[in-house]
């Protein structure tokens, strides 16, 4: 069965650094969402592209975080510079199509910032 | 999420018993409530959906029940087991059921299922 992939799976990095994680969605899947989950909280969606354009980055830092999905298949979300807070677990996830619908969760890459 | 509300945080149960939990949205125009599963260390994944078109649906030990009047979603697992422990989380759309698919979630619910 088809899953979504994301690298790495942890990372530690000191604040003020750059991190970037990686996400490839479930092959055909048009709509690709990254989500950041802090410890007992559900996941809050950061970005969502549909193919290679954003649809929705409204809840995006975006002095510091940005996004891309240059052929529309794989993604990359980045920091820079990370800072204590951003510490949480950056979930993505990928979808068949527009509208509402099953949406398919990587595992995650844990962040810690010190 | 802004507009999701879920109860309770965290719920105990011995097996065999039945888990409900309870989730409320403030759009009467959201059309799409799906349920997530996400077990210790792993990722969420869905269980069970529903959309505003029924009151009910079924999956063998769990139900979804949803009232639009009152604007609440309901999870039910009859007939719990411990592998059943793990969180839950309810989410709905923003906005009165965005067309882009974006989800609004709860906080969670850890459910405990004591053997």
């Amino acid at each position: 069965e088809a899953e979504v992939a994301q690298s790495p799976r942890y990372k530690i990095t000191e604040k003020s650094q750059a991190v970037a994680f990686w996400c490839d969605p479930i092959s055909g899947h048009a709509t690709l969402y990254w989500y950041r989950q802090i410890l007992g909280q559900g996941p809050e969606l950061l970005v969502q592209f549909q193919d290679e354009s954003v649809v929705d980055d409204s809840q995006l830092p975006k002095d510091r975080f940005s996004a891309e999905r240059l052929k529309g298949v794989d993604s990359t979300l980045k920091i820079q510079p990370a800072e204590l807070g951003d510490s949480a677990m950056y979930l993505c996830a990928s979808s068949l199509g527009t509208g509402t619908g099953e949406q398919y969760f990587g595992p995650g890459t844990r962040l810690t910032v010190t | 999420g802004e507009n999701v509300e879920q109860h309770p945080s965290t719920l105990s149960v011995q097996e065999g018993d039945s888990a409900v939990i309870k989730c409320t949205y403030s759009d009467s125009a959201s059309n799409y409530f799906p349920w997530y599963k996400q077990e210790l260390g792993k990722r969420p994944q869905l269980i069970i959906d529903i959309r505003s078109n029924v009151g009910e649906k079924k999956d063998q030990r769990i139900a979804v029940t949803l009232n639009k009047t009152a604007k609440h979603f309901s999870l039910h697992i009859t007939e719990t087991q411990p592998e059943d422990s793990a969180v839950y989380f309810c989410a709905a759309p923003p906005n009165g059921g965005s067309t882009l698919g974006r989800l609004y979630f709860g906080r969670g619910t850890q459910l405990t299922v004591w053997p």
